[in-house]
């Protein structure tokens, strides 16, 4: 079971706005900042979003990332069919000294 | 370019040990905390551990305190993890991730681990 919490599961059609949830506690997301990460089939993560909200460079301005509380959510706006990935929130926490996971949620494009 | 390039896994037998390297590239390694971090078949990721940039400080997820024991040598710009008391529920492909923060900003294409008799 993982430490942050995800749906397991999210969809849409392209050209649709999607957001997926990661929950977790007042020691993890309530006093760090989350980071998104997007693995291709077969492939590596890739950071996404980092420091709540921030793109790296080459990251689309579709993919945006907010925070509140211990709540953290990834935005995706005009879905498009290679967003089709699995999508997961970590951040450090500070009870456990680790870097915590959520459990990854998988992004159907329909 | 930013690289790190993990090897070292391989098939293992319970109770066996294995080390496994990471060489970065195309950055002052000595300057980053880095991590090792897993994903079993077909399951999300887990952090492993990490190091501080001279090594001074290691931290480890509970389940191998103990068993993993993470390692740097910042003159030859390489990472390592070595791996002693396998177990079946370590068998995972095994990512080398370079981190700014809390955040993991470049991740190896990984190396696989199997524990197996």
């Amino acid at each position: 079971q993982s430490v942050l919490t995800q749906p397991p599961s999210a969809s849409g059609t392209p050209e649709q706005r999607v957001t997926i949830s990661c929950s977790g506690s007042s020691s993890s997301i309530g006093s760090y900042s989350v980071s998104w990460y997007q693995q291709l089939p077969g492939t590596a993560p890739k950071l996404l979003i980092y420091g709540n909200n921030q793109r790296p460079s080459g990251v689309p301005d579709r993919f945006s990332g907010s925070k509140s509380g211990t709540s953290a959510s990834l935005a995706i706006s005009g879905l498009r069919s290679e967003d089709e990935a699995d999508y997961y929130c970590a951040a450090w926490d500070g009870s456990l000294r680790g870097w915590v996971f959520g459990g990854g949620t998988k992004l159907t494009v329909l | 370019e930013v690289q790190v390039v993990e090897s070292g896994g391989g098939l293992v037998q319970p109770g066996g040990s294995l080390r496994l390297s990471c060489a970065a590239s195309g950055f002052t390694f000595s300057s980053y905390w880095m991590s090792w971090v897993r994903q079993a078949p077909g399951k999300g990721l887990e952090w492993v551990a990490n190091i501080k940039q001279d090594g001074s400080e290691k931290y480890y997820v509970d389940s191998v305190k103990g068993r993993f024991t993470i390692s740097r040598d910042n003159a030859k710009n390489s990472l390592f993890l070595q791996m002693n008391s396998l177990r079946a529920e370590d068998t995972a492909v095994y990512y080398c991730v370079r981190q700014l923060g809390g955040t993991g900003d470049y991740w190896g294409q990984g190396t696989l681990v199997t524990v197996s008799s």
